[in-house]
C-alpha cells in the first residue's frame, strides 16, 4: 500500500552495528506496528504504538527499540545487530474502530529486507 | 497467550480447483479472525475477516468459516486462478487486546495453469 512507506527496502549490515528502519504513513492513522517475518514462523509483533505517547512491547521486543516521532512516523532500531535478526520487517498502521466495532484493519508497508552478516 | 496454528504450509492446486486453508487458535476469548494475502515482494493485505458472532462469510470466490466450539476457522477459495498464487496468513485477535493480531505461520498457495 503506497500510503505506508518503509525505508530502506533492503539493508545489509554487520554484526554489532546499530541500524534504524523507518516507516511513514499518509493514512492519518493513530496506530502503528512493527512486525518481523521469518520463513515458517509467520509475522510476529515487535512493538506497537496506539498514539505518539503510547508505545508497547510485542511478542519479541528484545534487541529492538522504537521511536514514534509523530503520528505519521514510527522507527525501529536494532541497537547492536546480530545474525538472527536477519528477516523481513514490516510496518503496519490502523485506525481505532468506530461505530461499535472492536477491532481494526491493519495496512502493511512493502517491507524491509534486513541481512545481518 | 494466544497461539495460532495454520495448515498446510504449502498447497498446490490446478486452476479452477478449490483451495482450503485451516487455522486453529488456543484462546477462546479471541473474537476476530482476519485473513491476509501476501503477494511476492509486497506486504500482507486483508482479503476477508470474520467475527465470533458469525459462522460464515463470503466475498465472491472466497469464504471463511468459523467453528468457535472447536476453535478453528478456514479460508475457502473456489475456482482458483493463477493470480490467487500467494502466501496466505490467518490471524486472531481479542477485543481487550486492541488491534494486536497473532498470526499463523502462513500457507504458500500455488495455482497451476
Amino acid at each position: 500500500d503506497a500510503d505506508v512507506t518503509q525505508t530502506p527496502r533492503n539493508r545489509i549490515t554487520k554484526t554489532g552495528k546499530r541500524i534504524m528502519l523507518e516507516c511513514s504513513q499518509t493514512k492519518g492513522h493513530d496506530r502503528m506496528y512493527w512486525y518481523r517475518q521469518d520463513p515458517g514462523l509467520g509475522l510476529r509483533l515487535i512493538y506497537y504504538s496506539f498514539d505518539v505517547k503510547d508505545i508497547n512491547k510485542g511478542e519479541i521486543s528484545d534487541g529492538y527499540s522504537v521511536s514514534r516521532q509523530a503520528q505519521a512516523k514510527f522507527s525501529l532500531s536494532l541497537e547492536s545487530a546480530i545474525p538472527n535478526q536477519t528477516a523481513l520487517y514490516f510496518c503496519a498502521t490502523s485506525d481505532p474502530p468506530g461505530g461499535g466495532a472492536y477491532t481494526d484493519t491493519q495496512y502493511f508497508g512493502p517491507g524491509t529486507r534486513l541481512t545481518v552478516l | 497467550g494466544e497461539n495460532v496454528e495454520q495448515h498446510p504450509s504449502t498447497l498446490s492446486v490446478q486452476e479452477g480447483d478449490s483451495a482450503v486453508i485451516k487455522c486453529t487458535y488456543s484462546d477462546s476469548a479471541s473474537n476476530y479472525f482476519p485473513w491476509y494475502k501476501q503477494e511476492l515482494g509486497k506486504g500482507p493485505q486483508l482479503i476477508i475477516d470474520i467475527r465470533s458472532n458469525v459462522g460464515e462469510k463470503k466475498d465472491q470466490r472466497i469464504a471463511v468459516t468459523l467453528n468457535k466450539t472447536a476453535k478453528h476457522f478456514s479460508l475457502h477459495i473456489t475456482e482458483t486462478q493463477p493470480e490467487d498464487s500467494a502466501v496466505y496468513f490467518c490471524a486472531a485477535s481479542m477485543e481487550n487486546q486492541g488491534g494486536k493480531l497473532i498470526f499463523g505461520q502462513g500457507t504458500e498457495l500455488s495455482v497451476k495453469p
